[in-house]
């Protein structure tokens, strides 16, 4: 089954720098890669997702890359301020995929931006 | 109106006990989901129904029973509590294995 890995596990930066998390996913067969972002004590909500046809999205200071060659995709947060402060997932699954379809998520990377 | 809600919010009981939380959506999505999320925060498939038809199930022990009684709701049901099972329960919703809409979450906590 598919396996999703995510790096780092936790990430400071100053306010107005730059976030960047990876992740490798392991299925090849895999063409839908969602990101979520948790707050203390609130639910999953999804920020982007990415297709396997697409190679980069972008929505106001996030973006997405995805090279399916290494199976590996990315999130881009620029102009990080303090309310970006989180728990962020990668995914992974095949869309229209029945049992396959499931979201495999990463182990989440807590990001904490400093005023 | 909430998307996917699911009771109870917080849930404490003792060990032996069987317990139920309950979901429902009214997004008109498909696939109904349950997760659970421990104290690393991992968030971990326990099962999904797609039309009523449990179409996974990964290696969560038998006396956690998913039940669906239509299309809208997925309900989970856990016999003999233990220590263990102590965490978060997410339920979630997608239409066609996309795009899921997650509950607020139930947090279980066994004494």
């Amino acid at each position: 089954g598919e396996n999703v890995e995510q790096h780092p596990s936790t990430l400071s930066v100053q306010e107005g720098d730059s976030a960047v998390i990876k992740c490798t996913y392991s299925d090849s067969a895999s063409n839908y890669f969602p990101w979520y972002k948790q707050e203390l004590g609130k639910r999953p909500q999804l920020i982007i997702d990415i297709r396997s046809n697409v190679g980069e999205k972008k929505d106001q200071r996030i973006a997405v890359t995805l090279n399916k060659t290494a199976k590996h995709f990315s999130l881009h947060i620029t102009e990080t301020q303090p309310e970006d402060s989180a728990v962020y997932f990668c995914a992974a699954s095949r869309e229209y995929g029945g049992s396959q379809g499931n979201l495999i998520f990463g182990k989440g990377t807590k990001l904490s931006v400093k005023p | 109106d909430t998307a996917v809600s699911q009771t109870p919010k917080y849930l404490v009981t003792q060990m032996g006990n069987d317990k139920s939380i309950k979901c429902e959506q009214n997004l008109g999505h498909d696939t109904m989901y349950w997760y659970k999320q421990d104290s690393k925060k991992f968030l971990k498939i326990m099962f999904s129904y797609n039309n009523k038809e449990l179409i996974i199930n990964e290696t969560v022990p038998n006396r956690f029973s998913p039940k669906s009684p239509d299309k809208a709701h997925l309900n989970l049901h856990i016999n003999s509590l233990e220590l263990g099972d102590s965490a978060v329960y997410f339920c979630a919703s997608s239409l066609l294995y996309t795009r899921y809409t997650f509950g607020s979450g139930t947090r279980l906590t066994v004494v």
